[in-house]
């Protein structure tokens, strides 16, 4: 079975502050998709990123970086620089090839202050 | 291009009533999921079609709860009679294909039954 924990319920940072969501999954299968969706208080899931298991390059987008790594199971995600408009419930989730479902982590609620 | 589209945005209904939602998938994707996510927790698969057929429904009340996807398009989800416990936002949810291909997801209806 497929399975995403995440394990911080709730950040809260000061803007301009970097801060890293982490992200653990448990899969038995070799070839596996995983993605981040940010959720705004207006309740939309907004998609991140997609990654594939075989694809362990890091990625950064703006002030956005992803750091995969299958050792360890993990998949975190940091803002650098935070905002305020970062602020939002982040999920991580996990699928793997054809009609299968998406299987998300409980969340991490992410507040910003000024 | 527009986004999944989904109404209505909010919706308080009795016990024992029966209420339906609607969404429209973003033109050209093939697939459409209906997510149900409990206030503090990550979204739920309850229904996945391919076109008009389903994929999967194993987690769908299949008592109270029912989905259609009329010519593989627009879809609706019901719920008769509804419980308390079924309050909760719905999301639906588009992608090119299944499986590993990106979800997209609309608004989502807040459902609150008293």
């Amino acid at each position: 079975a497929q399975k995403v924990t995440q394990a911080q319920t709730e950040i809260s940072v000061v803007e301009k502050e970097d801060v890293t969501l982490d992200c653990v999954y448990e899969t038995r299968d070799t070839t596996y998709y995983l993605f981040w969706y940010k959720q705004p208080p207006s309740g939309e899931l907004v998609f991140l990123i997609r990654r594939n298991s075989f694809d362990e390059q890091n990625e950064i987008s703006g002030r956005y970086s992803w750091n995969f790594q299958k050792s360890t199971s993990s998949f975190n995600f940091t803002i650098t620089a935070s905002q305020v408009v970062d602020s939002a419930v982040y999920f991580c989730a996990l699928t793997r090839p054809g009609f299968q479902k998406l299987v998300f982590g409980t969340g991490t609620r992410l507040l910003v202050s000024p | 291009e527009a986004g999944v589209a989904q109404s209505p945005r909010y919706k308080i209904i009795e016990k024992r009533q029966s209420v339906a939602f609607w969404c429209n998938p973003i033109s050209g994707h093939a697939t459409l999921y209906w997510y149900q996510q409990i206030l503090g927790q990550g979204p739920k698969l309850l229904i996945q079609f391919q076109n008009n057929g389903v994929v999967d429904d194993s987690q769908l009340p299949k008592d109270r709860f029912s989905a259609e996807r009329l010519k593989g398009v627009d879809s609706t989800l019901k719920i008769q009679p509804a419980k308390l416990e079924d309050s909760a936002v719905y999301l639906c949810a588009s992608s090119l294909a299944g499986g590993s291909e990106t979800q997209y997801f609309g608004p989502g209806t807040r459902l609150l039954v008293l």
